[in-house]
């Protein structure tokens, strides 16, 4: 079964520490790999995305993710974490039968002063 | 701004009534998904629409149905609505259906069902 999972229902950050949000993604065939950040009451806004070429990704707000195939992980990370990161944070990956983005549970990642 | 409309913002329901919600896509895309998230939970698939047809399902039942429009929007419907319906609702369009130009989401339609 195809399915997402994000192992920390909370992560705390001070503010200017790094931060890293983790997921692990088990899916048929090449995976697609999204991560979006989701604020209270307001949809999902697109941070970055993986489907070919270079492990690395560079997304929006400074944020990259990192993509180990090996592992089968897809980690959100930021060098220097600002309080205005303080939000809901969603790993997706496309179901590569259907075309359906399967989400992991959810993040609330925490900056603190 | 050309991203992704939803209407309305907020919905409340009697159990047993119906409820339409609406999308309007990007400009430049052309397909539509819809999406269900419980509060707490991540989004669960609904529904995807592509040349005004429905090309894939999730796990809904026949309750929710869906219809796209030659303008690519699109709308949402649920009969005879349960209190566990209660959720936002997202809509993401995208530029043909495998995604891979990436989805854009909506702010969302909250309904209440009560």
């Amino acid at each position: 079964a195809q399915s997402v999972a994000q192992p920390e229902d909370q992560v705390n950050v001070a503010e200017g520490n790094p931060l890293t949000v983790k997921c692990t993604y088990s899916v048929s065939g090449n995976p697609y790999l999204f991560w979006y950040v989701q604020y209270p009451n307001r949809g999902l806004q697109f941070l970055l995305k993986y489907i070919t070429g270079d492990n690395l990704v560079k997304g929006s707000y400074g944020f990259e993710a990192e993509f180990n195939k090996s592992q089968t992980s897809f980690h959100l990370k930021k060098p220097s974490a600002l309080v205005s990161d303080s939000a809901l944070y969603f790993c997706a990956v496309r179901d590569g039968r259907n075309y359906q983005l399967i989400w992991g549970a959810g993040t609330k990642l925490i900056i603190k002063p | 701004d050309a991203g992704v409309t939803q209407s309305p913002t907020h919905l409340i329901k009697t159990r047993g009534q119906q409820v339409t919600l609406r999308c309007s896509p990007k400009s430049g895309h052309d397909t539509v998904s819809w999406y269900q998230q419980a509060l707490g939970q991540g989004p669960q698939f609904i529904f995807q629409y592509y040349e005004e047809e429905e090309r894939q399902r999730g796990n809904f039942p026949d309750r929710f149905s869906g219809h796209q429009f030659p303008n690519y929007s699109s709308e949402l419907n649920v009969n005879a609505l349960l209190l566990g319906d209660s959720a936002l609702y997202l809509c993401a369009s995208s530029l043909g259906t495998g995604g891979i130009g990436g989805y854009t989401f909506g702010s969302g339609t909250r309904l209440t069902v009560v």
